[in-house]
């Protein structure tokens, strides 16, 4: 069983070039986070998205920032018209969310981001 | 004040030697995390625990639901373990993680 998968590993933009970074789910899980690690900082939650619906995107920035997670395919974290302020790493994990036990979440190895 | 606070920021150590890392949070809890971030690395979860302790190898996470402070130890420290140590708490009714800024350990041979 494959654990959390995220690509690119590292991306390079150039200052309003767009940025998208994928997630897949562990096999059987239905549901994704994605986290912000800035340098020199601790991560920071940015949403929470069950299939194609977004539960919780109160960490997300009001702008340039959509999050998406099909019904087919991997979740999408979408950054339109890059800053220098964006390079971060970005992280990926997932959980089955079974019933209404709090589950273990899962994370992937992460996406890091340069905006040149 | 941040929600989810640890202590030491830095810690050596020498090979062989007793480490342990605090953790405290202000907020009400359904679950708290520990996890390891290696340079450049992803992010490996060490345990989930929601009351009492758990025991990996020669790691031991305890908590107090109580007085809200969870601890991390490992016995006989070895450089392998040196890493970013991060509690995180899942607030009540919430499924997202609130994070400590982490505990960067370095052990030396």
């Amino acid at each position: 069983n494959a654990g959390v998968m995220q690509n690119p590993r590292h991306l390079v933009r150039r200052r309003g070039q767009e940025a998208r970074l994928r997630c897949s789910p562990m096999k059987g899980h239905s549901h994704v986070y994605w986290y912000r690690q800035l340098p020199e900082e601790g991560l920071k939650f940015m949403v929470y998205l069950q299939k194609e619906n977004i539960i919780d995107e109160s960490g997300m920035p009001k702008e340039r920032f959509s999050a998406e997670f099909p019904k087919e395919g991997p979740s999408i974290l979408r950054i339109q018209q890059v800053v220098r302020g964006d390079s971060a790493a970005y992280f990926c994990a997932s959980s089955p969310r079974l019933a209404v036990v709090y589950n273990e979440q899962f994370f992937g190895p992460g996406t890091r981001l340069t905006v040149l | 004040k941040n929600e989810v606070e640890q202590s030491p920021q830095n810690l050596t150590a020498q090979e062989g030697e007793f480490i342990t890392i605090n953790c405290s949070y202000s907020v009400g809890i359904s679950a708290l995390h520990w996890l390891q971030q290696h340079p450049g690395g992803g992010i490996v979860s060490l345990f989930m625990l929601s009351s009492g302790k758990k025991k990996h190898g020669r790691l031991i996470a305890t908590i107090n639901i109580q007085e809200k402070h969870s601890s991390l130890h490992i016995t006989a420290s070895h450089p392998r373990d040196s890493a970013v140590y991060i509690c995180a708490v899942t607030s009540y009714n919430t499924d997202k993680l609130i994070f400590g800024t982490g505990t960067r350990l370095q052990v030396f041979p």
